[in-house]
């Protein structure tokens, strides 16, 4: 079967580091997206890995390894408006998206 | 218009009754899609379309119809609305074809609420 698994829930504080990891087993595999969700907002596009490795972008960076069906989201230097769920999808054999239920990301002062 | 609406934006509806959830791009992009969002679920695809005139079945389009009459927009209809499909529902559009993805870009969504 299709399975995307990311906790649910975090906790950080603000201005330091906090790593969101996501495991997959999907049928095929077309890339990895991560998007951001603010409550009650729609979700916004992050990353995309399709190739193994690192890919940075400013505070965000994303990694991604297919051979173990994981990927993780690093978020540096943390900020209060950093507060936000952040989704996981997996492309599939038929180039459709299979979502996680997304990581709930709480920022302490 | 600029990206993609949705409308409307919240709907309260009787158990039975006929519900038709528009969604509008302007960027012209050639796939869109309908996902429903539940608490504690992933996002989970209705719907979509990789081109004007062809649409497809996703992970759960039971109870859900739609069409694809032209690039900018994607309606779904509710035939006969049951309170499981109380939820809120997102439209979204790519540049991407069956073959090929790219991200998708997310409507505001429509909180629905069927009693």
């Amino acid at each position: 079967g299709q399975n995307i698994d990311q906790p649910t829930e975090m906790t950080a504080t603000e201005g330091a580091i906090v790593q969101i990891n996501c495991t997959y087993q999907t049928s095929g595999f077309n890339g990895l997206f991560w998007y951001q969700q603010h409550a009650g907002e729609a979700p916004t596009f992050l990353s995309y890995n399709v190739l193994d490795g690192l890919e940075e972008k400013g505070r965000f960076s994303s990694f991604l390894s297919r051979s173990k069906g994981y990927s993780y989201l690093l978020l540096k230097e943390l900020q209060m408006k950093d507060s936000a769920s952040y989704l996981c999808a997996v492309t599939d054999s038929n180039y459709q998206l299979i979502w996680g239920a997304g990581t709930k990301l709480i920022i302490k002062p | 218009i600029a990206g993609i609406t949705q409308a409307p934006t919240s709907q309260i509806l009787a158990a039975g009754r006929r519900m038709t959830l528009r969604c509008t791009q302007d960027m012209r992009h050639n796939a869109m899609y309908w996902y429903r969002q539940d608490l504690g679920l992933g996002l989970r695809l209705i719907h979509y379309s990789n081109t004007a005139g062809t649409t497809g079945k996703g992970e759960v389009p039971d109870g859900y119809s739609v069409s694809r009459a032209n690039t900018d927009d994607f309606p779904l209809t509710l035939a006969s609305a049951v309170p499981s499909q109380t939820s809120v529902y997102f439209c979204a559009s790519s540049d991407s074809t069956g073959t090929w993805v790219n991200e998708q870009f997310f409507g505001p969504g429509t909180r629905l609420t069927v009693l």
